[in-house]
C-alpha cells in the first residue's frame, strides 16, 4: 500500500523559504517509471502542479515558479523535499505531495495535504 | 489563467447524467493522457480516470471518461448527493513542459 505525507512548517514569513518533507512508503524511488511530485492548491482555488522529481533524477518545474523551486529526492530515506524560495502572501495554500502512476502522467495517490500559511 | 478550460458548475438531479468538459489545445489533450480527479470539501482529490478513459480500481463505472482532439469529457451517470465535489481535469503539457489543471467543476446534485 502506498501512503505519502506532507510534513513542515505551517507558518512562514514572508521573503523566507519554505521546505516541505514528503515521507512515502509502498514504493521505491529507485525503481523504474517512479515519479514523486507535489501540488498545491490556495483556499478556495484551483489546483496547481508544482514540481516532479523522476526516479532518474530527473526534474520537472513549474514554469511560473521555476526560479523559486527546488526538488531533491533521497531514496535512502524515502523522502521528496520540495523548497520554495521568497515566499509571498499568494503562497498561502494546502501542499499536497503525489504518487505519479507509472505509466502516464496522472497521479494516483495523493498525500493528505499540509496547509502553509504565509503571514507576518 | 489555465490553458484547460473547464465549465464552473453543472447541475442535475438524482440520477441523471452530468458531463464534464475539459477543453485544451494541440500541445497538451490532444497529444497526451487526460486523466481526472474528484476532490471533496477539506480532502485530498482522489484519481477518478486515467489515460483518457480508464478507472482505477475501486472506482464505479457510473464515472466515465473520453477524448477526442483538444478536448476531453468526464460522465457520470447514476447521479449521487455523495457525488457533489469538484472535479479537475489534469494533462502534461509539451509547449510549457509542465502538468496543467484545469480550473474545476463543482458538480451540484439538485
Amino acid at each position: 500500500q502506498i501512503t505519502l505525507k506532507e510534513s513542515g512548517p505551517t507558518l512562514v514569513k514572508p521573503t523566507q523559504t519554505l521546505t516541505l518533507t514528503c515521507t512515502f512508503s509502498g514504493f521505491s524511488l529507485t525503481t523504474l517509471g517512479v515519479g514523486v511530485g507535489w501540488i498545491r492548491q490556495p483556499p478556495g482555488k484551483a489546483l496547481e502542479w508544482l514540481a516532479l522529481i523522476y526516479w532518474t533524477d530527473d526534474k520537472r518545474y513549474s514554469p511560473s515558479l521555476n526560479s523559486r523551486l527546488t526538488i531533491t529526492k533521497d531514496a535512502s530515506k524515502n523522502q521528496v523535499v520540495l523548497t520554495v524560495t521568497n515566499m509571498d502572501p499568494v503562497d498561502t495554500a494546502t501542499y499536497y505531495c503525489v504518487h505519479r502512476k507509472l505509466t502516464g502522467d496522472a497521479f494516483d495517490i495523493w498525500g493528505q495535504g499540509t496547509t502553509v500559511t504565509v503571514s507576518s | 489563467q489555465s490553458v484547460l478550460t473547464q465549465p464552473p458548475s453543472v447541475s442535475a438531479a438524482p440520477g441523471q447524467k452530468v458531463t464534464i468538459s475539459c477543453s485544451g489545445s494541440t500541445s497538451n489533450i490532444d497529444n497526451n493522457y487526460v486523466s481526472w480527479y474528484q476532490q471533496f470539501p477539506g480532502t485530498a482529490p482522489k484519481l477518478l480516470i486515467y489515460d483518457n478513459d480508464n478507472r482505477p480500481s475501486g472506482i464505479p463505472d457510473r464515472f466515465s471518461g473520453s477524448k477526442s482532439g483538444t478536448s476531453a469529457t468526464l460522465g457520470i451517470t447514476g447521479l449521487q448527493t455523495g457525488d457533489e465535489a469538484d472535479y479537475y481535469c489534469g494533462t502534461w503539457d509539451l509547449s510549457l513542459s509542465a502538468y496543467v489543471f484545469g480550473p474545476g467543476t463543482k458538480v451540484t446534485v439538485l
